[in-house]
């Protein structure tokens, strides 16, 4: 069993849908936990990030972290298409740790 | 600031050929990483540095090396190339803040193709 598990997808939503993005895990000591975004040909950059349990809002997008199921969500509200990235989660058990990365979810938002 | 810079932005070797992938960051961060990207795949780890003169091996080192002997540099470099070593590769850094928001920072890219 891999560390992260993620649908590579594609997701495909038309504009305005709700998107819900997510990732298990297997190792019960990570703590910090992050979604990434990744436009094409470019680098990824941080989008949200959560510590421990719970939710984190941030305008349409909300993070939550099921520590109990290992289990860990991006919400996405009115979906637009600037939105169509691939998303990555990532993991890790420090605050100094390595980032473990799930293998990302490409998403797609229609106009 | 121009954050995390790599060159160059596309390369195709043969098999056996070397080069170097470089790496530099203006925001004085004392980690850098670099990563391999291949299609579905997400990002592995080939080496980090926690600062100048120290390295450590990630998830895929093989047939990799590196060196850190200035803050700013970060070069990644392929010895014999395989068709294997066929990938996007990243470099990033980030600083020694602590706390969860310590975030990687990362350069746009090299699309590597080995022919």
């Amino acid at each position: 069993q891999k560390e992260v598990e993620q649908d590579p997808g594609p997701l495909s939503v038309p504009e305005g849908a709700i998107v819900s993005l997510n990732c298990t895990y297997s190792n019960s000591a990570f703590q910090y936990f992050m979604w990434y975004r990744q436009y094409s040909r470019k680098g990824p950059e941080l989008l949200m990030y959560t510590y421990s349990s719970g939710n984190k809002e941030d305008g349409r997008f909300t993070a939550q972290v099921d520590k109990s199921s290992k289990y860990i969500s991006l919400f996405i509200r009115d979906s637009q298409p600037s939105d169509s990235a691939t998303y990555l989660c990532a993991m890790k058990e420090g605050s100094q740790g390595n980032l473990i990365f799930g293998k990302g979810t490409k998403l797609s938002v229609k106009p | 600031n121009a954050g995390v810079t790599q060159t160059p932005k596309f390369r195709i070797l043969k098999i056996g050929q070397s080069m170097t992938l470089q790496c530099t960051q203006d925001m004085n961060h004392n980690y850098m990483y670099w990563y391999r990207q291949d299609p579905g795949m997400g990002l592995k780890l080939i080496y980090y540095s926690v600062g100048a003169g120290i390295t450590d091996k990630g998830e895929v080192p093989n047939g990799y090396n590196v060196s850190r002997s200035t803050t700013e540099d970060f070069p990644l470099r392929l010895e014999l190339a395989a068709p294997s070593q066929t990938s996007v590769y990243f470099c990033a850094s980030k600083g020694l803040a602590g706390g969860p928001s310590n975030e990687q920072f990362f350069g746009p890219g090299t699309r590597l193709t080995v022919l």
